[in-house]
């Protein structure tokens, strides 16, 4: 399978506690998006990477959130001291320049 | 300031008929608009796109419409089939960087 893997695909954790996803896109795909959903909205743009290089970060992304992709491949999402409104569903999609996104099955974060 | 409307929450479709997914944007700074699928537990699936110098575009029983002066697109699927029940997001791509901004979807029932 060469689509967008996400792990892990669920998360539960106590209110306070840090959390890192992981995304690996699809091979040679040089933009890598991190959306969040939450129930009865459509995916809400959080960050870019075009390769290594962050680009662009929403107002959504506190300073409790940290994403990076080291080498262009993979990238990584840090949620530290979880909250309430956290929890969601995180999404990981990744493209070629101009082309549509193509998105992962998303990690589901439950804040207890 | 929702950018991107969906103003269906939900449609239900006989089996064979047509339906008709609207969705309205607000902003003329879009190069391409597109469409996701997607279905419980998995993340959204690119369905269909039409870039901004057109007006329709069609891939078998997909088809696009783009009323740029209305700020209005729709999707037509004929003829509906039962797999194609799911939640179909309309969504807009910023220009200068891929940034892709969602709908609230609409979820779409075929009825049997």
């Amino acid at each position: 399978d060469t689509g967008v893997s996400q792990d892990p695909r669920h998360k539960i954790t106590k209110r306070g506690q840090n959390v890192t996803f992981r995304c690996d896109p699809i091979s040679e795909h040089n933009r890598l998006y991190w959306y969040r959903q939450t129930l009865g909205q459509g995916p809400e743009f959080l960050t870019y990477f075009q390769n290594e290089a962050q680009l662009e970060k929403s107002r959504l992304l506190s300073d409790r959130f940290s994403a990076e992709r080291p080498k262009g491949s993979f990238s990584t999402l840090e949620i530290q001291r979880t909250e309430q409104g956290d929890s969601a569903m995180y999404l990981c999609a990744s493209s070629p320049d101009g082309q549509p996104q193509h998105f992962g099955d998303g990690t589901r974060l439950s804040i207890l | 300031d929702q950018q991107v409307k969906q103003n269906s929450p939900s449609l239900s479709v006989q089996e064979g008929r047509i339906s008709i997914l609207n969705c309205d944007y607000t902003n003329s700074m879009f190069d391409y608009f597109l469409w996701y699928k997607k279905y419980p537990a998995e993340g959204p699936t690119f369905l269909i796109s039409i870039s901004s110098i057109k007006d329709k575009n069609e891939d078998g029983r997909f088809t696009v419409f783009l009323n740029k002066s209305a700020k209005h697109l729709s999707l037509h699927i004929v003829p509906s089939q039962p797999g194609d029940s799911a939640v179909y997001f309309c969504a807009v791509r910023r220009v200068w960087d891929d940034k892709i901004i969602f709908g609230k979807g609409t979820r779409l029932h075929i009825l049997p």
